[in-house]
């Protein structure tokens, strides 16, 4: 089955720097990779999303990159600021019929003032 | 405008005496998941409907079962609850028809004295 590592598992930057979440996936039928964002005593909320025919994503200050080659893709928040301080969730399946989302570690991202 | 909602927020309960869980939603999505986190972890997937049909992943233990009796509703009931059981439980709900991604829920989280 599919195994999802991510990385690092705490992430320390001062605000206005970027952060970068790194992850990688065993199986190459895997379509699609949304990542969570997961604040204290609540549920995980998508932040962006990428599906396999598509190598970049942006959302404001938040982009994806996937590169299906090496099966890994990467969380890229720009400008960072104290609400960014969370953990955050890749993830990975097949976007086919019902989603079973396969999660990495966690990242514990902090944003220092 | 909570779409996902659990109930209860906090649910306490005795080793070995059943309990439910409950999840509800807004969103008229025809697939409803159950993940288990425990404390510092990433979500693990238990159980999915899509519609009527259930789907159990292969390594759920017996001890967790699901109840869907309508669009709207899904139960998660753990017949005899080990200490192990201590977790959040997290619903979520998706679309198949149009791709959608899964909307989680704020979670249970369940304590066993």
């Amino acid at each position: 089955g599919e195994n999802v590592e991510q990385h690092p598992s705490t992430l320390s930057v001062q605000e206005g720097d970027s952060a970068v979440i790194k992850c990688t996936y065993s199986d190459s039928a895997s379509n699609y990779f949304p990542w969570y964002k997961q604040e204290l005593g609540k549920g995980p909320q998508l932040i962006i999303d990428i599906r396999s025919n598509v190598g970049e994503k942006k959302d404001q200050r938040i982009a994806v990159t996937l590169n299906k080659t090496a099966k890994h893709f990467s969380l890229h928040i720009t400008e960072t600021q104290p609400e960014d301080s969370a953990v955050y969730f890749c993830a990975a399946s097949m976007f086919q019929g019902a989603q079973k989302l396969v999660f990495g570690q966690g990242t514990r991202l902090t944003i220092n003032p | 405008d909570a779409m996902v909602i659990q109930n209860p927020r906090y649910q306490v309960t005795q080793f070995g005496k059943p309990v439910t869980l409950s999840c509800s939603q807004t969103l008229n999505h025809n697939v409803m998941y159950w993940y288990q986190q425990k404390s510092s972890q990433a979500p693990k997937l238990l159980f999915h409907y899509y519609d009527k049909d259930f789907n159990n992943e292969a390594d759920t233990p017996d001890n967790f079962q699901s109840r869907r009796p309508n669009t709207s509703f899904c139960f998660l009931d753990i017949r005899s609850p080990g200490l192990g059981d201590a977790a959040m439980y997290l619903c979520a709900t998706s679309r198949i028809h149009d791709n959608q991604p899964q909307h989680f829920g704020d979670g249970t989280r369940l304590s066993i004295l």
